[in-house]
């Protein structure tokens, strides 16, 4: 079973503070996903990776900056926090089989 | 870009009745997928599926790619398949997904 593995689990945050969401997979994965999902709704793709060093824009990108220092880690960086940015961030990744694989999540709060 | 619309947004269940999630999506292009979240906020992947008919358990997934929707039917429900189910709609890579806002299943003993 894949594991995918997000820091911190919650947090509450300033406006205008830093924040980063961490993310671990310890499968050798490819691809990495970061989504948010807001209450009642769905995910959407924020950023994403293919490999390290690299990353990219998903549906979402402002205000977030990503970062895949190596394969197995893959972090979501909030230089300047806003309120819209309260919502549960997910990390996950996925290696060219038909699943993927989801973190726990991180719960964040701006006030 | 994708649109998924999931229908109903929510459902009450007593155990043991089957239900029927609806998912409809805007293009032709599917890499359809199921997941399930957990009243917690784990997700699990349920089905990738993008076209005919698949099964696991008390589970079938069924993809109509020129109909442009797809289905989720779950049999003899029970109280542990409450959760949300969402449908999602994947673009060149598997991973890049297009969420509808799911279906809050409740079902009660």
């Amino acid at each position: 079973e894949a594991a995918v593995t997000q820091s911190p689990r919650s947090k509450v945050a300033v406006t205008g503070g830093k924040v980063t969401l961490s993310c671990h997979q310890t499968n050798n994965h490819d691809y990495m996903y970061w989504y948010r999902q807001d209450t009642g709704h769905g995910l959407r793709l924020i950023h994403y990776s293919y490999v390290a060093d690299s990353t990219e824009k998903g549906d979402i990108p402002d205000g977030y900056k990503a970062s895949r220092p190596s394969q197995e880690n893959f972090s979501l960086i909030l230089e300047l926090a806003s309120l819209s940015q309260t919502a549960v961030y997910f990390c996950a990744s996925w290696n060219s089989g038909n699943t993927l694989y989801f973190g726990e999540g991180s719960r964040l709060i701006v006030v | 870009g994708q649109q998924v619309q999931q229908s109903p947004a929510s459902l009450v269940l007593q155990e043991g009745e089957n239900a029927e999630l609806q998912c409809n999506f805007s293009s032709t292009a599917t890499r359809l997928q199921w997941f399930y979240q957990h009243p917690g906020g784990r997700l699990v992947s349920l089905f990738y599926n993008p076209s005919g008919t698949k099964h696991t358990g008390r589970l079938t997934s069924t993809t109509v790619t020129n109909e442009r929707r797809g289905s989720l039917h779950i049999s003899s429900s029970q109280t542990t398949d409450s959760g949300t189910y969402f449908c999602a709609i994947g673009g060149s890579a598997l991973g890049r997904l297009h969420f509808g806002a799911g279906t809050q299943l409740i079902v009660i003993p």
